[in-house]
């Protein structure tokens, strides 16, 4: 069973400090995902990466970076967290996307709950 | 800009009573749509992944269609019970590279015992 880990289950942070949220998958994904989620907003994508040292933007990046040195390990970084960024975060994995992704899946985190003070 | 859009945002139910609900996507360029359930305090967990026009999959009680040419698909829950409650996210994937997928907004699903 793929299993993706993140780091934190809760975190409470002061605005103004850097904030760095871990995710290790073990299923050797070439594909990682970070999605915030707030309510009546869904699911919104951060950013993601389909291989070592890449990275994509996604929806909403201002304000994040990423950082994927390894391949099973994709770090959400806040340089400079604020207020706004209290969220549910979520990170995901998946085999491959796109026309030769046939019945693959995300898998998800268990979420990292960030609280911006 | 991709709509994925679903209803109803949320929804009650009596144990034993059967509900569904849509999920609205385009209907260029598809490749695949993605069903997840998310339950409180867990991870959201794939259901289906469905890929051919008239699709159905079933899941136990969870069915699921799909029609690609006007873009929609059902979600049915069969004798809903308490433990279905949670919210359940559709997906779109296209079929251009490697490109995210993009969700709606999902269902609340409240099974009341």
């Amino acid at each position: 069973d793929v299993k993706v880990t993140q780091s934190s289950r809760y975190l409470v942070k002061r605005t103004g400090e850097k904030v760095f949220l871990e995710c290790v998958q073990d299923m050797d994904h070439e594909n990682m995902f970070w999605y915030r989620q707030d309510p009546g907003l869904g699911l919104r994508l951060i950013y993601f990466s389909y291989d070592v040292k890449m990275k994509e933007k996604g929806d909403i990046p201002e304000g994040y970076s990423v950082s994927r040195e390894k391949k099973e390990r994709f770090s959400l970084i806040l340089e400079s967290a604020s207020t706004n960024q209290t969220s549910m975060y979520l990170c995901a994995s998946s085999s491959r996307i796109g026309p030769s992704s046939y019945n693959s899946p995300l898998h998800f985190g268990n979420g990292t709950r960030l609280t911006v003070t | 800009i991709l709509n994925v859009e679903q209803s109803p945002q949320s929804l009650h139910v009596q144990e034993g009573d059967s509900t569904n609900f849509t999920c609205s996507f385009p209907s260029s360029n598809f490749y695949a749509l993605h069903w997840y359930r998310w339950e409180t305090a867990k991870s959201p967990e794939a259901l289906f992944v469905m890929t051919l026009n008239g699709d159905e999959k079933k899941k136990g009680q969870i069915s699921a269609t799909l029609n690609t040419k006007e873009g929609y698909s059902y979600l049915y829950i069969k004798g809903s019970q308490p433990e279905d409650s949670a919210t359940y996210l559709c997906a779109f994937e296209r079929n251009s590279g490697n490109t995210p997928l993009v969700f709606g907004k999902g269902t609340r699903l409240s099974v009341i015992a």
